[in-house]
Formats: C-alpha cells, sequence, structure tokens
C-alpha cells in the first residue's frame, strides 16, 4: 500500500499571515496524482488543489499553492493571507495513474488561525 | 456539487446490531468508495465499487460488506456492529478531468 504522510498533527497561523502544510509520500511510480482536501467544521470535504507528477510546474489556486519536490517526495500545502475561513482538517492524498481510482490519504493536520 | 447523499446522517445501536449506510449518487458515476475517518488515521477506505455488482475491498474491510445493484446506490453493511466500527463514515465517487474524489457528507456512527 502506499503511504502518505502529514508530520504535523496541529499548526496555527495569524490571520492574514502565510502557512506550509507539510506532505511526504513513498511510491515507486513515475506518474501520479496528488491532491489537498480541506475538511471543515462541517465535516464535508473540499478538494483544495491538485498537482500531476509528471507537470514540474506547481499548482495554484487563488491564496493556495503546492511545492512539488518529485525527487524529495514532497507536496507542501501554502496558504497565502490566511483567513478565519482557512481553519479546517487539509489532507493530502495521492493518487496513482494507472489503477482504479484509489486514493490514500494521510493523517491530517488540524489548522488554526488566530484572528 | 457531486449529488451525493448519504443516509442516515447519524445513528446511534447497539453491539450485535446489523446496520446498513447507504450512498446516493444522482449523476451516474462508475466508481464509488466507503471510508472511515477516525481521529490519526485520516481517512481509510473500506470496500469500493467499479461498476453494477463488481466491489472490491479496501484497506480496512473486515467486518464490512458492500452491495451496488443499481449504478445510484452503493450500500456498506455491518452484519454485527462492533464498538471499534463508532466511526464518520464517508461515500466518495470519482469525477472530473483528473478522477479526483468527491465525498458525500457523512454519517456518524455510534455503536454502545
Amino acid at each position: 500500500a502506499q503511504t502518505v504522510t502529514q508530520s504535523q498533527p496541529e499548526m496555527s497561523v495569524q490571520e492574514a499571515e502565510t502557512v506550509t502544510l507539510s506532505c511526504t509520500y513513498d511510491t515507486s511510480e513515475s506518474d501520479y496524482y496528488l491532491f489537498w482536501y480541506k475538511q471543515p467544521p462541517s465535516r464535508q470535504m473540499i478538494l483544495v488543489i491538485r498537482q500531476e507528477a509528471y507537470k514540474q510546474q506547481n499548482a495554484t489556486e487563488n491564496r493556495f499553492s503546492v511545492n512539488f519536490q518529485k525527487a524529495a517526495k514532497s507536496f507542501s500545502l501554502k496558504i497565502s493571507d490566511s483567513q478565519l475561513g482557512d481553519a479546517a482538517m487539509y489532507f493530502c492524498a495521492y493518487r496513482r495513474s494507472n489503477t482504479g481510482n484509489q486514493f490514500y490519504f494521510g493523517t491530517g493536520t488540524s489548522l488554526t488561525v488566530i484572528p | 456539487d457531486a449529488g451525493i447523499t448519504q443516509s442516515p446522517r447519524h445513528k446511534v445501536t447497539e453491539t450485535g446490531t446489523p446496520v446498513t449506510l447507504r450512498c446516493h449518487q444522482t449523476e451516474n458515476h462508475r466508481y464509488m468508495y466507503w471510508y472511515r475517518q477516525d481521529p490519526g488515521h485520516g481517512l481509510r477506505l473500506i470496500h469500493y465499487s467499479y461498476g453494477v455488482k463488481d466491489t472490491d475491498k479496501g484497506e480496512v474491510s473486515d467486518g464490512y460488506s458492500v452491495s451496488r445493484s443499481k449504478t445510484e446506490d452503493f450500500l456498506l453493511t455491518l452484519e454485527s456492529a462492533t464498538s471499534s466500527q463508532t466511526s464518520v463514515y464517508f461515500c466518495a465517487i470519482s469525477a472530473g478531468t483528473w478522477n479526483e474524489q468527491f465525498f458525500g457528507p457523512g454519517t456518524r456512527l455510534t455503536v454502545l
């Protein structure tokens, strides 16, 4: 089974500041997909950003961006200008490109935003 | 909104009783999944389906069975619930350009 590791169970950030959440993964594949999901207190899982492994350019979605380091098998999420609504659990996920769409999730990082 | 609903949303039951959770989708997606979410474990795959009557086991399938007799419905059954199955259960489908997963609202199950 694939392994996705999020080594920071909890993080906090001041409102309007920048925070980076870490994610590493273990794979022998060369092509795969990586995702970050957000789970606010409502419990709904929301896709934040995605990255395809063969693309060198880091993905960006508004205030959310990733730092994808393929050789290091690292996929960190940067949240800029943090807002109170960013407070949530964040999950990193991995999917192989040539299988039946099975995802592997990390254990999550709980982000607190301090006003 | 991927049109995924789960029922019930909350359930309290007793050890040894059977429990069935239902996932319903409205957009004819082929792949459907059942996960459980527990603190410190993230989301773990229980079973998934790749078509009507086509299912396979995930990482934590012991004690669970599934059925998919129609494209739109994917049922998760706990034949004899145990306290270790107290969890939040999520249904998901694969959709989109990259087959990303979209999730239902979750079911909180408590086994006393």
